[in-house]
């Protein structure tokens, strides 16, 4: 089945710092990527849509200067968190749609970042 | 009113229960329908989708009602396995992001 990775699966970095988290479909091309957030015992929250060849489209509420989204290429999107501040501190998930009846998506096992 | 709404649990029930999970949600326009579950720290992964004419794997069957905008998941003979956070998923259309119910957490007990 289709497979989509995420690295690093953890992350640790003091504030000030800026962390890039990498997003890839393994066998599959996804000109769409979608990229959420997690904070302990709340659901997955969409920040934003991440499109290959254009700018990303970011909900409302989250700051396009402070994650910066990248869509290389068909298959990779890169979500780089500026100037990280405890209060990033979450569980960060991309996912891809792949091209089967029903708009089924995969998610990437998730990077799970800390800031100090 | 939120796009997806789950009752949130905890529902704590003994090996070999059956349980019902409920959720509902306001776009009628919505097109498709899905029940994933997380395990606590991990990404959410696929259980199943949901068809208007129900659809049954193995102890796990699940209903679409368009008409009143409601998905159901019902689990028989619950596991121990079966324990964790079961997430109801709309997609409105086309390559459009996910969107969540807040989830119902289940715990099996022995």
């Amino acid at each position: 089945g289709a497979v989509v990775s995420q690295h690093p699966s953890w992350v640790i970095c003091k504030s000030g710092t800026s962390v890039k988290i990498e997003c890839r479909s393994l066998d599959f091309q996804a000109t769409t990527m979608f990229w959420y957030r997690q904070f302990p015992k709340q659901s997955l929250m969409l920040m934003a849509t991440s499109n290959e060849g254009s700018k990303a489209t970011y909900e409302q509420g989250v700051e396009k200067d402070k994650f910066l989204i990248n869509h290389a290429s068909l298959t990779l999107s890169t979500l780089t968190v500026t100037s990280a501040h405890p209060e990033d501190s979450s569980f960060y998930i991309c996912s891809a749609p792949t091209s089967g009846w029903g708009n089924e998506q995969y998610f990437g096992p998730g990077t799970r970042l800390t800031v100090t | 009113r939120k796009e997806v709404e789950q009752d949130p649990g905890p529902f704590n029930v003994p090996e070999g229960a059956t349980v019902a999970f409920n959720c509902t949600y306001s776009n009628s326009a919505s097109q498709s329908f899905f029940w994933y579950r997380q395990d606590c720290r991990k990404e959410p992964k696929l259980l199943m989708s949901v068809y208007s004419s129900g659809n049954e794997d193995g102890r796990f069957t699940a209903q679409l009602n368009r008409a009143s905008q409601y998905i159901s998941l019902l689990i028989r003979d619950s596991k121990l396995s079966d324990s964790a956070t079961y997430l109801c998923v709309v997609v409105n259309s086309g390559n459009t992001p996910l969107v969540f119910g807040k989830g119902t957490r289940l715990s099996v007990i022995a």
